[in-house]
């Protein structure tokens, strides 16, 4: 699986915009990027994942960029509760296939 | 929403003794994950499972762990012989398949504490 890389924290003001970044350079066709939050050593959580189009959902959206290589994940009104860890995974999508966790980002958002 | 549900969520444990995760995938997924993290680490694959077979499994997944799914909804992680070094959460995950780039869903885990 292609290696990521994310800033290791970030903060946001509550009520704003959060946009977390992602390099994967190194990216494979056939290799999806996974957006996962880990709140206080909870189980991983689901956000967003795509391929090459971006995506959104009620939770995020996620923007990939032409060449693949990066993307941001955007938390459009972020509140307290998405104080996390932040992860981007890319993952061969095999059905089988194995999550490979970095460090992340830690985010905390700022009343 | 459907969740991945796992018990305990606290298990202490002599070293030496065998333990025992459970987990109940979300019901209609066909693909069972556990995944452990050491306090201040990263979340580590341990092994996959699908059509009650390994899949895939990583170098930390040695003769002392084994899976199993004994029934429709359970899904276990035994260790055999506990060792300090095996305090860790545990989260077990569940992907649906069948349709590519299904997410995982991940439980809230089982925290490990071995004396």
């Amino acid at each position: 699986d292609a290696k990521t890389t994310q800033p290791p924290s970030m903060d946001c003001a509550e009520g704003r915009a959060a946009n977390l970044p992602c390099n994967h350079s190194t990216i494979s066709g056939n290799e999806y990027v996974y957006w996962y939050r880990q709140i206080h050593s909870q189980g991983p959580q689901y956000i967003i994942h795509g391929l090459k189009n971006n995506e959104t959902n009620e939770m995020a959206s996620l923007i990939i960029t032409e060449d693949r290589k990066s993307s941001t994940l955007i938390l459009p009104h972020a509140t307290l509760r998405d104080t996390a860890v932040y992860y981007c995974i890319v993952r061969v999508v095999t059905n089988a296939g194995k999550s490979t966790f970095g460090d992340g980002t830690t985010l905390t958002v700022k009343p | 929403e459907p969740e991945v549900t796992q018990t305990p969520s606290h298990q202490v444990t002599q070293m030496g003794q065998e333990v025992i995760l459970r987990c109940v995938p979300i019901s209609n997924h066909l693909y069972f994950y556990w995944y452990r993290q050491i306090l201040g680490q990263k979340v580590e694959f341990l092994v996959s499972f699908y059509n009650n077979e390994i899949s895939e499994k990583s170098e930390i997944f040695d003769d002392q762990f084994s899976v199993e799914r004994p029934d429709g909804s359970n899904f276990t992680l035994k260790i055999r012989s506990t060792k300090l070094e095996d305090s860790a959460m545990y989260f077990c995950a569940s992907s649906l398949g069948g349709t590519r780039a299904q997410p995982q869903h991940f439980g809230d885990g089982t925290r490990l504490s071995i004396l």
